[in-house]
């Protein structure tokens, strides 16, 4: 049990466009879901707290008109990278939490490769 | 703010034990989690420690010391499938915050 689906795995897009990436929860609700980035040979930076039908928390740095977070229900959230830039570039992995879950409750999903060029 | 260390790279033989070091110094800490990454794909749960002592799973065990802020993998008989990255990470509140993560070399 415990299975986070998250897509797409990659996406290339061109500068100024917007990308949305989807976390889905499959077998499980997660009232909170968590957002991150990370760059190459780096550990993941933790960039929003989503929960379920509330604003998302932003961390310090992180701009929330840039990357925009829904989390509309219980087993889905969405990363929008609005006008991707190549700085943008990087693997973005969610986690969703289940309380009672497995694994401690946090489970992840399997990324996202964005490049923008 | 949340600091939380751990040494970039090591180095070890097949069959070998190595340890893998971090420290941290967060407020609101509730736990502390390692995972092992390979490249491109998402972390793999490695164990969590709330108390502090030694927990023993298999090959690997993990250590905590809340009070010194410090907690420790311990990695026996390697293979050289260890090799991967091993990230601590602190839960604060309901968040997990990482370290910058070690990469692991295991040569035979």
């Amino acid at each position: 049990g415990a299975v986070v689906s998250q897509h797409p795995s990659r996406v290339i897009c061109k500068s100024g466009t917007s990308v949305k990436i989807e976390c889905r929860s499959l077998d499980f609700q997660a009232t909170t879901m968590f957002w991150y980035r990370q760059f190459p040979k780096q550990s993941l930076m933790l960039m929003a707290t989503s929960n379920e039908g509330s604003k998302a928390t932003y961390e310090q740095g992180v701009e929330k008109d840039k990357f925009l977070i829904n989390h509309a229900s219980l087993t889905l959230s969405t990363l929008t990278v609005t006008s991707a830039h190549p700085e943008d570039s990087s693997f973005y992995i969610c986690s969703a939490r289940d309380k009672t879950g497995p694994n401690y409750g946090y489970t992840f999903g399997s990324g996202t490769r964005l490049t923008v060029v | 703010g949340q600091n939380i260390d751990q040494p970039t790279e090591m180095t070890a033989t097949e069959g070998a034990i190595v340890q893998i070091n971090c420290t941290y110094q967060t407020s609101g800490f509730n736990g502390l989690f390692w995972y092992q990454q390979h490249a491109g794909e998402a972390p793999t749960f490695l164990s969590y420690n709330v108390l502090d002592g030694l927990e023993e799973k298999g090959r690997f065990s993990s250590f905590l010391s809340r009070s010194k802020g410090y907690s420790y993998l311990l990695l026996k008989e390697l293979q050289m499938k260890d090799s991967a990255s091993y990230l601590c990470a602190a839960r604060i509140g309901t968040a997990l915050i990482f370290g910058k993560g070690t990469t692991l070399s295991v040569s035979s």
